[in-house]
């Protein structure tokens, strides 16, 4: 089974839909991150959490939400979905001794 | 602002070759350096720098950081067309992971 896992992993919605994507992770690593990747830019960072209590905005927050449920689920909602907020969306997880971050297997959004 | 730029954008290169991918940054609080390969989604991870001139090797790929001059290279050698993916770059500055745009490699057989 895979460590960090993303759900769902294609989705196509409409202009002011809202929307929530979810993340799960069995690492039992206490970080949590979600990423956008738009061609040619790279992956840029939304929102990061270090624990249930800890919520803290990336370099691209605007138009998002977070929500940590548990050390295991990290969900991103999109309140009012707009066609530039479609893009590949990443989940990663890390543990507090190291910088690796290992991430879900992404999920392609596309707002119509 | 914090910036990390890889170069080139892209390259094309036969099998068996040897390819040299770069990454400069500019961050106020350098950690680490990271490389990952992206081939159809997820990004997994290659190596980790944080001390220069020690070199990291797993098989045919191998990474160096300069923290003076402020870059790092991704060699691979003897390239096989499994190689072909996007190559990111990315520093942890404090908190945060800041990546840059990539590298694409495609080989050809």
């Amino acid at each position: 089974d895979a460590d960090v896992t993303q759900t769902p992993r294609n989705r196509i919605t409409k202009t002011g839909k809202r929307i929530m994507l979810e993340c799960s992770q069995t690492k039992g690593h206490d970080r949590m991150y979600w990423y956008r990747q738009d061609p040619g830019l790279g992956l840029r960072l939304i929102y990061y959490s270090f624990d249930v209590k800890d919520i803290n905005k990336g370099e691209i927050s605007d138009g998002y939400s977070v929500s940590r449920q548990a050390q295991a689920k990290f969900s991103l909602s999109l309140e009012s979905a707009i066609p530039n907020q479609t893009a590949l969306y990443f989940c990663a997880t890390r543990e507090a001794s190291t910088d690796t971050q290992y991430f879900g297997p992404g999920t392609r959004l596309t707002v119509l | 602002e914090d910036k990390v730029v890889q170069s080139p954008l892209s390259l094309v290169v036969h099998e068996g070759d040897t390819v040299t991918l770069n990454c400069s940054y500019e961050v106020t609080n350098f950690r680490s350096l990271l490389w990952y390969k992206q081939e159809k989604k997820a990004p997994t991870f290659l190596f980790m720098l944080t001390s220069s001139g020690i070199e990291k090797k797993s098989g045919r790929l191998s990474s160096i950081l300069d923290k003076k001059e402020l870059f790092s290279i991704l060699n691979i050698t003897a390239t096989q067309t499994g190689d072909s993916a996007v190559y990111l770059c990315a520093v942890q500055e404090g908190n945060k992971l800041v990546f840059g745009a990539g590298t694409i490699l495609r080989v050809k057989s």
